[in-house]
């Protein structure tokens, strides 16, 4: 069956610590792999993509995620977090029907 | 550079009462999607569409809901007889290609 999991349902962090978070994904075929962020009460905002080719992607706000086929995983990092990137973190896999995990919440401190 | 947009954003109606949904993608994106978020889920693919073709409908799309595309731009989704379970987060998304989807703000939803 294909799946997404995200194991941290909840993380903390202060600001400018670094930042992971998990994604593993079950997915038969070639999985095309996303991260959205979406803010309280709005949509999803679209962060980075993995198709192909390099398995480092960079995206917005500068964040970065890695493919690690072997683990079947693709988590995002962050090398210093803004209390603005405080907000809900999904992982998604798949073409046309996404399929998506229950979301990481980040918060930040001061 | 105007994104997919979504209206209304909220909704509150009483059970029983039919409410439609409508959503306007990226200028020239030929897919579109509906979504629902439930409260601390993921979002779930309901159905899609390649311009007025609607490819693909979830098993969460009961017989209550429908949705439109009818001259391949913006889209409806209409839901029948709504349930308190159906009490959500509508979000639509739409996408040039299907490899990489932009979402709407999304239509919240409340049965009372």
């Amino acid at each position: 069956a294909q799946s997404v999991t995200q194991p941290d349902i909840h993380i903390t962090v202060s600001e400018g610590a670094s930042l992971e978070l998990r994604c593993n994904y079950s997915y038969g075929a070639t999985p095309y792999l996303f991260w959205y962020v979406q803010s309280p009460g709005q949509g999803l905002q679209l962060l980075l993509k993995y198709f192909s080719g390099d398995t480092l992607v960079q995206g917005i706000k500068g964040f970065e995620a890695e493919f690690k086929r072997s683990q079947s995983s693709f988590n995002l990092r962050k090398p210093s977090v803004h209390w603005s990137d405080a907000a809900e973190y999904f992982c998604a896999v798949g073409t046309d029907k996404l399929i998506f995990g229950t979301g990481t919440r980040l918060q930040v401190f001061p | 550079d105007t994104g997919v947009s979504q209206d209304p954003r909220h909704k509150i109606t009483k059970r029983g009462q039919n409410v439609t949904f409508r959503c306007d993608p990226i200028s020239e994106h030929n897919r579109l999607y509906w979504y629902r978020q439930t409260l601390g889920q993921g979002p779930e693919f309901l159905t899609y569409f390649q311009n007025e073709a609607q490819l693909e409908k979830s098993r969460l799309l009961s017989d209550r809901f429908s949705a439109e595309r009818p001259k391949g731009s913006f889209s409806t989704l209409e839901i029948q007889r709504t349930e308190q379970g159906d009490s959500a987060m509508y979000l639509c998304a739409s996408s040039p290609t299907g490899f990489e989807q932009y979402f709407g703000p999304g239509t919240r939803l409340t049965v009372t």
